[in-house]
């Protein structure tokens, strides 16, 4: 079974301009999540899709950060313009259903923003 | 909101030794997840706990719900340098996890 897929692995970019990442989640998981990690702290949640509508995006800059999901499947995540504090690991899990099931992660983007 | 915290931040243990994480949230849980992160690696699932009181065993691993549902802990016995990694908890409500607790094993 094929896991998460996300690209690019890494991205450089400059503060100010814009970066978009993709998402793949396992076949037939209906849920999707993108994560925040900063380096030493644990993965922050900044939305949550179920099929192709927002479950929680509480925690969302939504100013700068937006995301969609449109075919209930992959998803883009993007950032518009960047800043220095948008350095991290951007992490797309998936899983069968929200709630109590397991999350499967993929391998991550990790950005740069100089 | 809900607040998750794990202690300690990190863990330094020669092998053979035992450790052990903490996990407390501010309010009721309606579950908790645990996982590993390897350095470099993406967080890995490792067991869910759902019921008050509820220990769950996988090989030297041992996990724990509190009655309260409010704290969980994960106990690992006679660690091994293969269990090199950040242990996450995640609170299900609103999947928050804590920072995390960096284990290193010395051989």
């Amino acid at each position: 079974e094929a896991g998460v897929a996300q690209s690019p692995r890494y991205k450089i970019i400059e503060k100010r301009q814009s970066v978009a990442f993709w998402c793949n989640p396992i076949s037939g998981h209906a849920t999707l999540y993108w994560y925040q990690q900063i380096l030493g702290q644990g993965p922050k949640l900044l939305i949550q899709f179920q099929n192709n509508g927002v479950v929680d995006d509480s925690q969302l800059p939504k100013d700068r950060f937006s995301a969609e999901r449109l075919k209930g499947v992959d998803s883009t995540l993007k950032i518009q313009p960047a800043k220095l504090e948008d350095s991290a690991v951007y992490l797309c899990a998936s899983s069968l259903v929200g709630g109590l099931a397991e999350q499967y992660f993929g391998p991550g983007t990790r950005l740069t923003v100089t | 909101g809900q607040q998750v915290m794990q202690i300690p931040q990190y863990q330094h243990v020669q092998e053979g030794e035992d450790f052990t994480t903490y996990c407390n949230s501010s309010t009721t849980l309606s579950n908790i997840q645990w996982y590993k992160q390897r350095p470099g690696g993406h967080p890995v699932f490792l067991i869910q706990l759902v019921k008050s009181g509820e220990v769950k065993k996988q090989k030297r691993l041992t996990f724990q719900f509190g009655e309260a549902k409010k704290n969980s802990s994960l106990h690992i016995t006679a660690t091994q340098t293969t269990d090199v990694g950040t242990y996450f908890c995640a609170g299900n409500n609103d999947m928050r996890f804590g920072a995390g607790t960096r284990l290193t094993v010395k051989p």
